[in-house]
């Protein structure tokens, strides 16, 4: 079955410090891969995307993201993580068909110490 | 910018009541969908939309029916709702052909007494 699993739950990183999401997926061929986040409140904000090509992706808010296909896996990062990241992080897949379903991780939450 | 508005922020509704949940968005996209959101669960799609008046379950239809009579607007209804249908519901869009990148509403925190 296809899914995504995010393995951490909640994240906590001090301000200016480097921050990394893991995400991994199950499909049976590498599927279109997003980034959301979720400040409180608040619905769902695209990161950024990966279709194909250059395998570091640039989203906003200075997140990169790098798939390894050999992982299975998509993780986000940032260099240095500003309070204003405290957040729920959402990673989803979508397949390379017409199939509009996207599926989405549990989510992690990254909370930022001062 | 898509915008993706929806009705309400916050609801609260007793057990067996209907209720409505309205999204619209501004940017003609073809296909819209619902989502609840739960801790723990990330999201779960409840229905999706692809034009008007046509529908297709999700992974929860269960107890949710949908309407869509106008392109830009896509709503969901609890025709009785329940105390396990509290949560936070998403709305979506996405252009058609766009890789299902998705553009979410603010979400309704509903609340089932």
């Amino acid at each position: 079955a296809q899914s995504v699993t995010q393995p951490d739950i909640h994240i906590t990183v001090s301000e200016g410090a480097s921050l990394e999401l893991r995400c991994n997926y199950s499909y049976g061929a590498t599927p279109y891969l997003f980034w959301y986040v979720q400040s409180p409140g608040q619905g769902l904000q695209l990161l950024l995307k990966y279709f194909s090509g250059d395998t570091l992706v640039q989203g906003i808010k200075g997140f990169e993201a790098e798939f390894k296909r050999s992982q299975s896996s998509f993780n986000l990062r940032k260099p240095s993580v500003h309070w204003s990241d405290a957040a729920e992080y959402f990673c989803a897949a979508a397949p390379r068909s017409n199939d509009y379903k996207l599926s989405f991780g549990a989510g992690t939450t990254v909370t930022v110490r001062a | 910018d898509v915008k993706v508005t929806q009705s309400s922020r916050y609801l609260v509704k007793r057990t067996g009541e209907k209720v409505f949940l309205e999204c619209v968005q501004d940017m003609d996209h073809e296909n819209m969908f619902w989502y609840r959101q739960d801790p723990g669960l990330g999201l779960r799609l409840i229905y999706f939309s692809y034009d008007v008046k046509m529908k297709e379950k999700g992974d929860i239809p269960e107890g949710y029916s949908v309407s869509r009579e106008k392109k830009e607007r896509f709503s969901l209804i609890l025709e009785s709702a329940s105390t396990n249908q509290t949560s936070m519901y998403l709305c979506a869009t996405a252009r058609a052909g766009s890789y299902n990148e998705q553009f979410f509403g603010p979400g309704t925190r509903l609340t089932v007494l």
